[in-house]
């Protein structure tokens, strides 16, 4: 059974960069799938942030384009999230998941980190 | 972006009720490939979005198939025909069809 469990700091401060870990474990991500960070905002709204795919290539919410990247480590199956000069609008708990690009669906998720930001 | 208009927001209902949400897309879901990638996931109170149905219609294994999806082109609809006091939470349409992803605004489903 699949399993992603995200890890980093709670706390960020405003223009710092926010870094979080998904680690996975019973399925190699580069067997398959596209990896992918999605964040929830208080008050429900959630969005898409980007993926890296199995084969290493990225792809990002152009909203976040210039601020977000997405890397990974194959050797402990894990994939990695940073999001740069962050303010209070990025506090949100942040999830990590599975996705298939051929069928749109996100079928395993982390249970979530929650970051806030703030001085 | 895809904007996706959940109503309602918030749904009361009791236990055996049926109850539908409806999910409306700013733009065609259909793709060129002739099919239609809208999501429905259930987000329990302290737990992880899962998935209830994906491509409009399908349900996801596992889950009951007292839940049912429908719909067409901009406009989908969720049904759970006999709530449980399982089925609380909030509900989210998602597209697949236009990038960037994006999600609807949710709705809350609480029991009386």
């Amino acid at each position: 059974e699949i399993q992603l469990q995200e890890s980093g700091p709670g706390l960020v401060k405003p223009s710092q960069s926010l870094s979080l870990t998904c680690s996975v474990t019973g399925y190699t991500i580069t067997s398959g799938y596209d990896w992918s960070w999605i964040r929830k905002f208080p008050g429900n709204k959630m969005e898409w942030m980007g993926y890296i795919s199995y084969s290493g290539s990225t792809n990002y919410n152009p909203s976040l384009k210039s601020r977000i990247s997405i890397t990974r480590d194959t050797s402990k199956n894990q994939f990695f999230l940073q999001l740069n000069s962050v303010t209070t609008e990025d506090t949100a708990t942040y999830y990590c998941a599975r996705y298939e690009y051929t069928t749109g669906v996100m079928d395993a998720w982390g249970q979530g980190a929650s970051v806030t930001v703030s001085s | 972006d895809v904007v996706l208009t959940q109503t309602p927001p918030t749904l009361s209902a009791t236990i055996g009720q049926s109850v539908s949400i409806s999910c409306r897309s700013s733009q065609s879901l259909l793709d060129s490939d002739g099919d239609t990638y809208l999501n429905w996931l259930l987000q329990r109170p302290g737990q992880s979005p899962q998935l209830l149905i994906y491509s409009v219609s399908n349900l996801e294994s596992g889950v009951p198939n007292r839940f049912s999806g429908s719909g067409s082109e901009t406009d989908f609809t969720l049904k759970i025909s006999g709530v449980e006091a399982e089925d609380l939470g909030v509900y989210y349409c998602m597209q697949a069809t236009h990038a960037p992803l994006t999600f609807g605004s949710g709705t809350k489903l609480e029991i009386k």
